[in-house]
């Protein structure tokens, strides 16, 4: 079985400051690795994935995620945030070798300030 | 790029009637489709499983004769929450992914249920 570990239930950042949201996971086996978004009253938009390849993934609005398998992590970052980035980001993975169900972390909620 | 309509995006209704939620695929075809729940502030949770044509495979703790899931034809799944009662209440997510394994599930924009 998974499990999905977001280490910060909330991060405040100042705008055009980075941030780094961090995910630590467990499997007993592989994995695919993803990231989502959620504003308010919305569904879940994907940022990225990493499926396997590079250990470093690019996503949309400029965030990129980097996979350490050593220390089962897959921290988000962004170089400069923007306000319109505050939201809550979710961790998510499912077992390898297909999009099977999805093991959600509790999600971090971004709260990017003036 | 791949859509997933949920309709309606939010209901109210009186305890004791039964309420609908489709989750539609617009532009493929979603041999699979998941249903979760989100409590305010929380994470989702998986409720069940549906491949088209077949039963819904529920997670542990869900009760399958409350939520009833169809999933009749590729582009459409509904839940069906009978005989609601307040702590049904809950914000109801559907996501959809095709054949291709490689592709990710795609998310609807949710359903919030309000049972007076």
């Amino acid at each position: 079985a998974q499990s999905v570990t977001q280490l910060d239930s909330q991060v405040p950042v100042f705008e055009e400051a980075p941030v780094e949201l961090r995910c630590n996971y467990s499997s007993s086996v592989s994995v695919y690795l993803f990231w989502y978004v959620q504003y308010p009253n919305q569904g879940l938009q994907l940022l990225l994935k990493y499926l396997s390849g590079s250990t470093l993934v690019k996503g949309i609005n400029g965030f990129e995620a980097e996979f350490n398998k050593s220390q089962t992590s897959f921290h988000l970052r962004k170089p400069s945030v923007h306000i319109s980035d505050t939201a809550e980001y979710f961790c998510a993975v499912s077992e390898w070798g297909g999009y099977n169900k999805l093991i959600f972390g509790a999600g971090t909620r971004l709260a990017v300030h003036p | 790029g791949a859509v997933v309509s949920q309709h309606p995006s939010r209901v109210i209704c009186k305890s004791g009637t039964s309420v609908k939620i489709e989750c539609r695929s617009l532009d493929f075809q979603a041999t699979t489709m998941f249903w979760y729940r989100q409590f305010p502030k929380q994470s989702l949770m998986l409720m069940a499983t549906s491949n088209e044509g077949s039963k819904a495979t529920y997670e542990q703790g869900v009760e399958k004769d409350k939520f009833l899931i169809n999933h009749a034809s590729l582009t459409l799944s509904t839940l069906t929450v009978t005989s609601a009662h307040p702590e049904d209440s809950s914000f109801y997510i559907c996501s959809a992914r095709d054949s291709d394994s490689y592709q990710p599930q795609h998310f609807g924009d949710g359903t919030r249920l309000s049972i007076l």
